[in-house]
């Protein structure tokens, strides 16, 4: 019952550098999402997919590119790093669901520690 | 512009007592509400949801109370334990499909023995 797997769980990067957070479910869902947190902020949307082949932007995509050719995988990318994408990033994902029946829930990695210096 | 308002950083209280967590939203569009728990070094797990056709809904020790009026909504824990000692997000959302949700800042909760 891996749900959704994060990597890696800590990062150091230089300014400048790029990398890829990866994330895979194995749960079969359709929808999936990248989270950011900040220090004492809640969670902000970064992107969501509704399926394979198909992204769109959340809130704060800037400095951020995702693709999504499984049902399984969603990485995210940073291609310049900037002290400003210093956080802790959270990946999920969520079925298609029934308001009136099923209770909505995003299921949640257990979060990616990316520190820029 | 916080559309998501949980206005108490932190929050203690004695074990056995209530604990009542607040949350307050803006965006009139917003039609569903979920409440998560977090503990360090965790990802965020699920705890209650509500939709706005309801004004309750209660699972064990947790129940979660809507007043779309005020566009407030408040989660009770009753009795409270050490193990409920975490930080408690509440999240709404107003889309159909795809769930964005949008997050209030947290609030710590503290349960003394």
């Amino acid at each position: 019952n891996a749900g959704v797997t994060q990597t890696p769980k800590f990062r150091i990067l230089k300014i400048g550098q790029s990398m890829t957070l990866q994330c895979t479910q194995d749960m079969n869902h359709n929808y999936m999402y990248w989270y950011r947190q900040d220090p004492g902020m809640g969670l902000k949307l970064i992107y969501y997919s509704v399926g394979a082949g198909i992204t769109d932007k959340g809130e704060v995509p800037n400095g951020y590119n995702v693709s999504r050719s499984t049902t399984e995988d969603f990485p995210l990318r940073l291609e310049l790093a900037a002290p400003s994408q210093t956080s802790v990033y959270f990946c999920a994902s969520s079925t298609t669901w029934d308001r009136g029946r099923d209770t909505g829930e995003l299921f949640f990695g257990e979060g990616s520690r990316l520190t820029v210096l | 512009d916080q559309q998501v308002k949980q206005n108490s950083p932190s929050l203690s209280v004695q074990e056995g007592r209530i604990s009542i967590l607040n949350c307050d939203y803006t965006n009139s569009m917003f039609d569903y509400f979920l409440w998560y728990k977090k503990y360090p070094a965790e990802g965020p797990t699920f705890l209650i949801s509500i939709s706005s056709i309801k004004d309750k809904n209660e699972d064990g020790r947790f129940t979660v109370f809507l007043n779309k009026s005020a566009k407030h909504l408040s989660l009770h824990i009753v009795p409270s334990q050490p193990g409920d000692s975490a930080v408690y997000f509440c999240a709404a959302s107003a889309v159909r499909g795809a769930q964005k949700l949008v997050f209030g800042q947290g609030t710590r909760l503290t349960i003394n023995p």
